[in-house]
């Protein structure tokens, strides 16, 4: 069955340290991803996306992930994080044909100003 | 403006009672999604819907019911077989592209507790 990882459950960084979460799914077929946030009392957002091309993907607020076939990742990278980045972090997967999103279990980050 | 309307927001159950929370869109999304979502458990999918008048289960449909009679509308119901329904619950939609996968659109969510 198609499935999605989150190895990283709670993470605590201070102010400007790098961070990378990981996400792995499981299906053999093609997926799309995607690193969703969730800041505090607010709905649940994109931040980015891959379907397809460059397996290195921009998204909003200086976040990125990498597309890693062979070994069934998808991790989020951000250079240098700040106090705003406190939220909880979702990847998901979707794949082509069966029109469901599978997300993985969340990370919540924590940044200490 | 556009977007998901979920209601209530906040909701309470008797023991043995059916709820049915709400789901609107005015996106003109052919997709509808059900989510549970736990603490440490993420987002579970519960319920979909492609297109009106057929929806299918995702992976913890036992005890809840869905209608998709209006493409703009998918309630769901926590029936009374559903033993642990407290959760938050929320609802998404999204386009319908051949081969990619658009973003989903969330509602604000409802808050399901047992009385």
């Amino acid at each position: 069955a198609q499935s999605v990882s989150q190895h990283n459950h709670h993470v605590i960084l201070s102010e400007a340290a790098s961070l990378e979460l990981g996400c792995n799914y499981s299906y053999g077929g093609t997926v799309n991803l995607f690193w969703y946030v969730q800041y505090p009392g607010q709905h649940l957002q994109l931040l980015l996306k891959y379907f397809s091309g460059d397996p290195l993907v921009k998204g909003i607020k200086g976040f990125e992930a990498e597309f890693i076939k062979s070994k069934f990742s998808f991790n989020l990278r951000k250079p240098s994080v700040q106090w705003s980045d406190t939220a909880e972090y979702f990847c998901a997967a979707y794949t082509s044909g069966t029109y469901k999103y599978i997300f993985g279990t969340g990370t919540r980050l924590k940044v200490l100003a | 403006d556009g977007g998901i309307t979920q209601s209530p927001k906040y909701l309470f159950r008797k023991e043995g009672q059916n709820v049915t929370l709400s789901c609107e869109q005015n996106l003109n999304h052919d997709a509808m999604y059900w989510y549970r979502q736990d603490p440490g458990q993420g987002l579970r999918l519960i319920y979909y819907s492609q297109i009106v008048n057929d929806f299918q289960k995702g992976d913890i449909a036992e005890g809840y019911s869905v209608s998709r009679e209006k493409k703009e509308s998918f309630p769901l119901t926590v029936t009374s077989a559903q033993k642990n329904p407290t959760a938050f619950y929320l609802c998404a939609s999204s386009i319908l592209l051949p081969g990619e996968a658009e973003k989903l659109f969330f509602g604000s969510g409802t808050q399901l507790s047992v009385l």
